[in-house]
């Protein structure tokens, strides 16, 4: 079967880093994406690793590791409207084009 | 330019009716998605057309789902004889494929509610 597990809860405080993990089996194995998603609204997507190693976009970072089957988000200098669920989410087959998500991590930032 | 769109953004149907729901991608992504999402939990993936290519229906629940595009462009997610637990968010993506198939764009989704 194809899945992903990420934490289910994560927080912080403003201002600190926060790392949310994300490990993954899936076949046929292209690439790891990161979607950020406030309540009542829809996945923006944040990044993505094609390639082992670290992708950085302004203050979220995004690292992935095939050998290990293992990727990671990394948000710095927190801010409140960062509080949300962040998904991880394999491509897989053919182009990369069958998306399989993970359940999602919700991240609590705190004054 | 225009994003995503779905409708309707709710609808409330009672159990064992069909109901359609539609997307339009943004103008030029070849690649168009299918997701359900119930209450706090992530993303089920359910279809994915790219292109002319056949379609990916490897993740409907039941063949009471169905899903067609047409002309390559707006594309209609179709559920007959509804259940209460069809009831969730399904979230309409579109990507420009090739190698930006990875960077999904999302419409604002339509809430199902089978009573």
């Amino acid at each position: 079967g194809q899945s992903l597990e990420q934490p289910s809860e994560v927080t912080a405080v403003e201002g600190a880093i926060v790392q949310i993990n994300c490990t993954y089996q899936t076949s046929g194995f292209y690439g790891l994406s990161w979607y950020q998603q406030h309540d009542g609204g829809a996945p923006t997507f944040l990044s993505y690793n094609g390639l082992d190693g670290l992708e950085e976009t302004g203050r979220f970072s995004s690292f992935l590791s095939r050998s290990d089957s293992y990727g990671y988000l990394l948000l710095q200098e927190l801010q409140m409207k960062d509080s949300a669920s962040y998904f991880c989410a394999a491509g897989s087959g053919t182009g990369g084009f069958k998306t399989i998500f993970g359940a999602g991590t919700r991240l609590f930032v705190k004054a | 330019g225009a994003g995503v769109s779905q409708s309707p953004s709710n609808k409330v149907t009672e159990k064992g009716k069909d109901v359609e729901l539609r997307c339009d991608p943004i103008s030029g992504h070849t690649a168009l998605y299918w997701y359900r999402q119930s209450l706090g939990q992530g993303l089920e993936f359910l279809i994915y057309f790219q292109g002319n290519s056949a379609p990916d229906k490897s993740g409907l629940p039941s063949d009471r789902f169905s899903a067609e595009r047409t002309g390559g462009s707006v594309s209609t997610l179709t559920i007959q004889r509804t259940q209460q637990e069809d009831s969730a968010v399904y979230l309409c993506a579109s990507s420009l494929g090739g190698t930006q198939t990875y960077e999904q764009y999302f419409g604002p989704g339509t809430r199902l509610t089978v009573t």
